[in-house]
This record gives C-alpha cells, sequence and structure tokens, in this order.
C-alpha cells in the first residue's frame, strides 16, 4: 500500500546511546517532517524537508538530527538519548511546499520510543 | 502567530449521540483547516479538510464548516459509533511563511456502547 513507512515500530534505548529512525514514503511527495507526540502535549516538530536537499529546525530540535537521503528518505537521528527523548515520533510527507497549499500531509503509523 | 485551540477531553459519550468538537484559530487570511483523526496504535489520518470561508468538508459521517466569521471549524457527527473512539486533531495550513500545518492539542473521544 501506498503510504509512508517508518523503522521501527518500538525501540528501547539506553540513556546515551544512539539510533536512526527512519521514514520512506513512495508518493513522489515533495516536503517530509519528524513530529513527537507526547501525552498533553498534543504533536511538535521537530524537523523538516520542504525539498530533496533541504532540512530545516522545528520547534523542539535540540539532541536531533536528520538526513534528507532522497526524494523517497528522511531519517532522524538521536545522537545521546535522554530520558526527555521518550516520546512517540512520527513521520509525514505533503505533495508541495509553498503558502496557501490545501495538501495535508499523509502521516506513518509512529515509532515508540523509550530511553530508559 | 498561528495558533489552533480545541476543546479539552476527554469527551465520553454513548453511542448514537450527537458530537461536537469545537475548534478555533487565529491565522491571517484564509488558511485551509484539517481535521485529522488518531486511532489507538496508529498514526494520524486526515479526516475532512476546507480550503475557504464556508466551505463544508466531511467524510465518514462527520462534517465541519469553515466559519470566517468565527474562526472557527467545528466537527459534527449526529450519530457516533464506538468506532469513533480517537483523538481528534484539528489543524490549520498558514497562507503566509512556512507550509507547516499547526496543529491542535487533540481531542480523546471514547463512545461507550
Amino acid at each position: 500500500n501506498a503510504g509512508v513507512t517508518q523503522t521501527p515500530k518500538f525501540q528501547v534505548l539506553k540513556t546515551g546511546q544512539s539510533m536512526t529512525l527512519q521514514c520512506a514514503q513512495d508518493m513522489n511527495h515533495n516536503s517530509m517532517y519528524w513530529y513527537r507526540q507526547d501525552p498533553g502535549m498534543g504533536l511538535r516538530l521537530i524537523y523538516y524537508s520542504a525539498s530533496e536537499g533541504t532540512t530545516d529546525k522545528g520547534e523542539v530540535p535540540n539532541g536531533y538530527n536528520v538526513s534528507r537521503l532522497n526524494k523517497r528518505e528522511f531519517s532522524l537521528r538521536l545522537e545521546s538519548a535522554a530520558p526527555s527523548q521518550t516520546s512517540v515520533y512520527f513521520c509525514a510527507s505533503s505533495e508541495a511546499w509553498g503558502p496557501g497549499l490545501s495538501y495535508g500531509y499523509t502521516f506513518g503509523s509512529g515509532t515508540r520510543l523509550t530511553v530508559v | 502567530g498561528n495558533s489552533v485551540t480545541q476543546m479539552e477531553g476527554p469527551v465520553t459519550l454513548s453511542e448514537e449521540a450527537f458530537l461536537t468538537i469545537n475548534c478555533t484559530y487565529t491565522a491571517t487570511g484564509y488558511p485551509s483547516l484539517f481535521w485529522y483523526v488518531q486511532y489507538p496504535g496508529e498514526g494520524l489520518q486526515l479526516l475532512l479538510k476546507a480550503t475557504k470561508a464556508d466551505d463544508k468538508g466531511s467524510n465518514k459521517g462527520f462534517e465541519a464548516t469553515y466559519r470566517k466569521e468565527t474562526t472557527s471549524f467545528h466537527l459534527e457527527k449526529g450519530s457516533v459509533q464506538v468506532s469513533d473512539s480517537a483523538v481528534y486533531f484539528c489543524a490549520l495550513s498558514p497562507i503566509q511563511g512556512a507550509q507547516k500545518l499547526v496543529f491542535g492539542q487533540g481531542t480523546r473521544l471514547t463512545i461507550n456502547p
């Protein structure tokens, strides 16, 4: 099925460990996003990529890095995991980038990360 | 700046009850407006959208009307089912600046049989 695929679905890390969350979309979308979802906090944007070759910080970028590997793939890296990064992480994509557009996002099913 | 405010949850209703989840927004001009739904253990799915004033978005029995005069986009359903239990997010797409969806905090809905 077409859509956004995230791996892994679950992960437990020890404090200080590193890992990369993978995201791939097969809809030929130009823009991709990483969000975290915490209880009572809604969705917060970590990083986004308006188009292949570009990345920008969102609301909560500290402790994360991203790579837009190609048009399909957008990865999120935690270099030294902390308990505060325990969260559910969602990748999303959209057709285009620009003001006034009515494109919605397509979301992946999420990665549930626990840092102990 | 751009912001979305949703009614606080959780909301608990009985099956076949009428549902309203309030959503108001702050933005310049006429942003596009969206409702997303998140079922347990899943990602967000687009439920409906409206792109200009007085537009009505609808899907799966849910409706929302874009009201510019009250800057609102309330979600309604005439008769809810147990399967509608989920978290609902209101969002807007600004017309100026970066094309990033701005989400409300989400409203958890539980429908009891």
